[in-house]
Order: structure tokens, then sequence, then C-alpha cells
């Protein structure tokens, strides 16, 4: 599985945008970008997912790289309840296995 | 819609024992994943089915550990014997179908094994 890199924790202020960025230098043509994110005590839940052009959800944005070895993951206005661990994981069309990394544990100050 | 059904929420029980995890995926799914996750190894990927029939069980850690699949709307996951290694959470997520784009995770199953 091609592997991606986070940074191990941000933080942020409520209301303002924050960018979550993900290396993945050895993505493949086929492998889709996804992004989950698991709030505490809770199961991980899906955010966005793309493979090149750049995506929007009510949930956030993705921006990707135009090389597509890296992406940004977008919270326009990030709220308390945004605090989260964000994971950003390859995964090849049609494969059905998510591999895990550490993610980023994101941190939103009041 | 309900989710994906977890129980138990919270499991105890001493080294030895056999330890059966349960999980009702969202109706209508029909690929169901089973997750563990601690704090030395994180998320990891145990065993997955479609249809009800496994697909791949590589990231069963030991032969302590057996999944099923008796029909669309029920999942087991269960330990014998059991040890405190065993310890962590574990989620129990569905899809739609084979390859479907978004996973749905269940609350999890808090197991300590003491």
């Amino acid at each position: 599985d091609a592997k991606t890199t986070q940074p191990n924790s941000m933080e942020s202020n409520e209301e303002e945008p924050v960018h979550l960025p993900c290396n993945h230098s050895t993505i493949s043509g086929t492998d889709y970008i996804h992004w989950y994110r698991q709030l505490p005590s809770q199961g991980p839940e899906y955010v966005i997912h793309g493979l090149t052009s750049n995506v929007n959800n009510r949930m956030a944005s993705l921006a990707i790289a135009e090389d597509r070895k890296s992406s940004t993951l977008i919270l326009h206005r990030a709220t308390l309840r945004d605090a989260a661990v964000y994971y950003c994981i390859l995964r090849e069309q049609g494969a059905q296995k998510l591999v895990f990394g550490q993610g980023t544990r994101l941190t939103i100050n009041p | 819609d309900a989710g994906v059904i977890q129980s138990p929420r919270h499991e105890v029980t001493e080294m030895g024992q056999e330890v059966t995890l349960r999980c009702k995926p969202i109706s209508g799914h029909n690929s169901l994943f089973w997750y563990r996750q601690t704090m030395m190894r994180g998320l990891e990927l145990l065993i997955y089915f479609n249809n009800n029939v496994p697909i791949d069980d590589s990231g069963m850690p030991e032969d302590r550990f057996s999944a099923k699949m008796p029909n669309a709307s029920f999942s087991t996951l269960k330990i014998q014997p059991s040890e405190p290694r065993d310890s962590a959470v574990y989620f129990c997520a569905s899809s739609l179908m084979a390859g479907a784009e978004t996973q749905y995770f269940g609350p999890g199953t808090r197991l300590l094994v003491l």
C-alpha cells in the first residue's frame, strides 16, 4: 500500500480555516485520496475523497496538487466539534481495504 | 437510519475467557469490516466480508480470533481464549457494496482483558 505522511498534530482557532497537509509521493495513477476523521471516543467517519481534481462537500474541501504527490484537507471555518484525528489514506480504485496511518490530531482553541 | 450497531459497547473479562463481539451493519450494505485500534498499532483491518463471505482475513492476528457472518444483518468476532494483549477498541464498519467509496463505522466495543 502506498504510504502517506501527515504531521502528528496541528492546532487552530475556532472560526478560522484549517489546512491539513498530506504527502503521498509514491501515489500511483489509480490511487484515490481519502480522508476520514475520528472524533474522541467514536469510530472513524468519512470526510471526502478525490482522484485528481479538487473536491468540495458540506464538510470540507480537498485540494490535490497537480503532480498528485500531496494534498490538503481544508476546513473552511473550524468549530470545536472539528477537534479529531484526521487520516489521509490512499486507496486503489475498486479496492476495499482502508489502511490507516497515525493521522493528524487537530486541536481547536476557543 | 440507525447506523452500524455494535454490542456490547464495553467488555471486561479475564484472561482465558471467550469473548464475542457483535455487529449489525447498515441495512442494505453488502460489505462488512472488522478493525482493531490500539495505541501501539493504531487502526488495523482484521477481516472483511462481501455478501456474507469472508474475503480477506490476513489481518486476523492468530487462530484465537475468528469471525463469522451467518446472514446479511449480523456478524460476530470471537476471541477464544482471550489474552491481555487483546485489549483494544474493536470497530465494525459496513459499506454498500464491494469497492464502495465510503465505509461507515460503528461506535466500537472497548475490550479490556485482565
